[in-house]
């Protein structure tokens, strides 16, 4: 399935260093979501977009920014990471927000904080 | 707020035994519950769900049931294979909601 499509499958970046991700969907959905999955730890929602506007942020600190340009693309501009902000990153889009449809999910992007 | 909890974190089944996972929710007015598979590596997959209408759903080896009353949905799996050893998720949310998850169960099938 190619529905969702995340790049880089893989980033490694010392902590000073600025780097997006980047998530498309091809599925005709209008909500996209950024997901952080730690070891061991359940899925962490981090940002939710509904028609291009961001409708949820769950307290993630300002070193992630989050860019929705259209309802297709979605973007985590990264700066200044820690550490503990090593993990694998899941895009994933539904037909809404709202309207309690499934999501599918995109391959992740480990990302790795030397 | 919306809070799932599941249960267990891991559970180990030989091949053909069957296998249940349970997840607990919090608002009652959840009415949409998901189930995701993770293989070791791969992306989360939609295996099956369910909405507050029925109690149950079927598809092949694989059910899950639903008690609004008591507020808590499971996953059946039978004849299990070790090609499902993965981790699980279950979700609720209601209308206005995004999914939230629960921890997750790492099942392992041993043939």
């Amino acid at each position: 399935e190619t529905g969702v499509t995340q790049t880089p499958r893989h980033l490694v970046m010392g902590m000073t260093n600025k780097k997006s991700l980047k998530c498309e969907q091809h599925l005709g959905h209008n909500a996209m979501y950024w997901y952080k999955q730690s070891a061991k730890k359940p899925l962490e929602l981090m940002f939710v977009y509904n028609f291009k506007e961001q409708t949820e942020n769950n307290s993630v600190p300002s070193r992630f920014s989050p860019e929705c340009p259209n309802s297709s693309h979605l973007f985590l501009h990264l700066h200044t990471l820690q550490p503990e902000d090593s993990a694998l990153y899941l895009c994933a889009s539904s037909q809404e927000r709202d309207m309690n449809q499934p999501q599918h999910f995109g391959d992740g992007t480990r990302l790795s904080i030397l | 707020g919306e809070n799932v909890e599941q249960h267990p974190s891991t559970l180990s089944v030989q091949e053909g035994d069957s296998a249940v996972i349970k997840c607990t929710y919090s608002d009652s007015a959840s009415n949409y519950f998901p189930w995701y598979k993770q293989e070791l590596g791969k992306r989360p997959q939609l295996i099956i769900d369910i909405r507050s209408n029925v109690g149950e759903k079927k598809d092949q080896r694989i059910a899950v049931t639903l008690n609004k009353t008591a507020k808590h949905f499971s996953l059946h799996i039978t004849e299990t294979q070790p090609e499902d050893s993965a981790v699980y998720f279950c979700a609720a949310s209601r209308v206005g909601t995004a999914l939230i998850f629960g921890k997750g169960t790492t099942l392992s099938v041993s043939s």
